[in-house]
């Protein structure tokens, strides 16, 4: 069954710190997606990047970086130089090929940026 | 396009009362989502629609809950009999087709609170 672990529930940074979220999958097949969602507290929950299995290559978006490594069943998210807009929730979540379109969420990284 | 619209953003109700959220999803959007999310955890993944169909259901929807998409456009979510348990953040969300796998597009949600 698929699982997504986001092992640090809640981090907190200085403004203009490097930070990075950190998550885990478990799954049996072959093909799979992995996706980040922001979730500030208005309660939406915003998409921010959608990596397919077959595909390793890292990405970076501005602030925003991921690293995506099937070894170690890792898709971690970087921010570099945070800013207090950065506050929110991150979820990590997995779609699996044979699941259908259910996204299965971890339980998310509280990351406050303190000016 | 002005996004996911979902309706009301929070409801009171007395336990045992009847409570029907609406999601209005993202025009042209075909795959339509709902998903609960308490305090502190991630989205779980109740049921999908494409069009008007409704493909998939999770065991987390149990025989009080009942979502239709009469028309394959809006959809909504209802619960009879609410129970304490069921105080949470329905979240919906909606897909294009254009796309193979592409991400799904968050509302606000409706904020449930049951007394």
């Amino acid at each position: 069954a698929q699982k997504v672990t986001q092992a640090q529930t809640e981090i907190s940074v200085v403004e203009k710190e490097d930070v990075t979220l950190d998550c885990v999958y478990e799954t049996r097949d072959t093909t799979y997606y992995l996706f980040w969602y922001k979730q500030p507290p208005s309660g939406e929950l915003v998409f921010l990047i959608r990596r397919n299995s077959f595909d390793e290559q890292n990405e970076i978006s501005g602030r925003y970086s991921w690293n995506f490594q099937k070894s170690t069943s890792s898709f971690n998210f970087t921010i570099t130089a945070s800013q207090v807009v950065d506050s929110a929730v991150y979820f990590c979540a997995l779609r699996e090929e044979t699941s259908g379109s259910r996204l299965t969420f971890g339980e998310g990284t509280q990351l406050t940026v303190n000016p | 396009d002005t996004g996911v619209s979902q309706d009301p953003r929070h409801k009171i109700t007395k336990r045992g009362q009847n409570v029907t959220f609406r999601c209005d999803p993202i025009s042209e959007h075909n795959r339509l989502y709902w998903y609960r999310q308490t305090l502190g955890q991630g989205p779980e993944f109740l049921t999908y629609f494409q069009n008007e169909a409704q493909l998939e259901k999770s065991r987390l929807l149990s025989d009080r809950f009942s979502a239709e998409r009469p028309k394959g456009s809006f959809s909504t979510l209802e619960i009879q009999r609410t129970e304490q348990g069921d105080s949470a953040m329905y979240l919906c969300a909606s897909s294009s087709p254009s796309t193979l796998n592409t991400e799904a597009f968050f509302g606000q949600g409706t904020r449930l609170t049951v007394v």
